[in-house]
């Protein structure tokens, strides 16, 4: 069995500060995919990331960053500097390599305020 | 954009109704998923294909069936709908390994 945890339900920060949502896994397969997710307030999913369970490299796009680490089980993500228009709630998603069976935690809603 | 449809984008319906919400891709992605969301819940599968036929259930399976008569659709079936069920249903679809799925739009079911 897979499962996805995101332990922060709502983050609340002023314009410019930095955030940080922890998502931690659990999985029995030895190659599994992860993800992150965004929703903004009109309701769509818009995917923002992948990574497998074999590249433990760091990832920079903009002001979003994302942290992998096997020995933690855990794929954080850092908005950097947020604005007003990160306010979504933002999911962790796994997939394992056998079932494809794509699992997500439970979602953290990120409030900016200005 | 990935060419998901899902329909209808909004029901209202009965307790003891049946319900067929149906989700569309013109991507030929082998996998399609069903899931619900829920506030505090985040989105829970409730059942997922992997070809055409080929099903299996998900973690919030009870009260729901499905059916993948062809690659392209796959429809979700609440057979007699209950105040419990009432949730926005997301569509995903996407290929196997390392490939991020797409949503839908997402229907928003009423059920009274």
């Amino acid at each position: 069995a897979q499962k996805v945890t995101q332990a922060q339900t709502e983050i609340s920060v002023v314009e410019k500060e930095d955030v940080t949502l922890d998502c931690v896994y659990e999985t029995r397969d030895t190659t599994y995919y992860l993800f992150w997710y965004k929703q903004p307030p009109s309701g769509e999913l818009v995917f923002l990331i992948r990574r497998n369970s074999f590249d433990e490299q760091n990832e920079i796009s903009g002001r979003y960053s994302w942290n992998f680490q096997k020995s933690t089980s855990s794929f954080n993500f850092t908005i950097t500097a947020s604005q007003v228009v990160d306010s979504a709630v933002y999911f962790c998603a796994m997939k394992g390599a056998a079932g494809n069976k794509l699992t997500f935690g439970g979602g953290t809603r990120v409030l900016v305020k200005p | 954009d990935a060419g998901i449809t899902q329909s209808p984008r909004h029901k209202v319906t009965e307790t003891g109704t049946p319900v067929t919400l149906r989700c569309h891709q013109t991507e030929n992605h082998r996998y399609m998923y069903w899931y619900r969301q829920d506030p505090g819940h985040g989105l829970r599968l409730i059942h997922y294909s992997y070809g055409v036929k080929d099903t299996d259930k998900g973690e919030v399976s009870d009260g729901y069936s499905v059916s993948r008569s062809k690659t392209e659709d796959f429809l979700l079936t609440l057979e007699s709908a209950t105040s419990s069920q009432t949730s926005v249903y997301f569509c995903a679809i996407s290929d196997p390994g390392y490939t991020e799925a797409f949503f839908g739009q997402g229907t928003r079911l009423t059920v009274v």
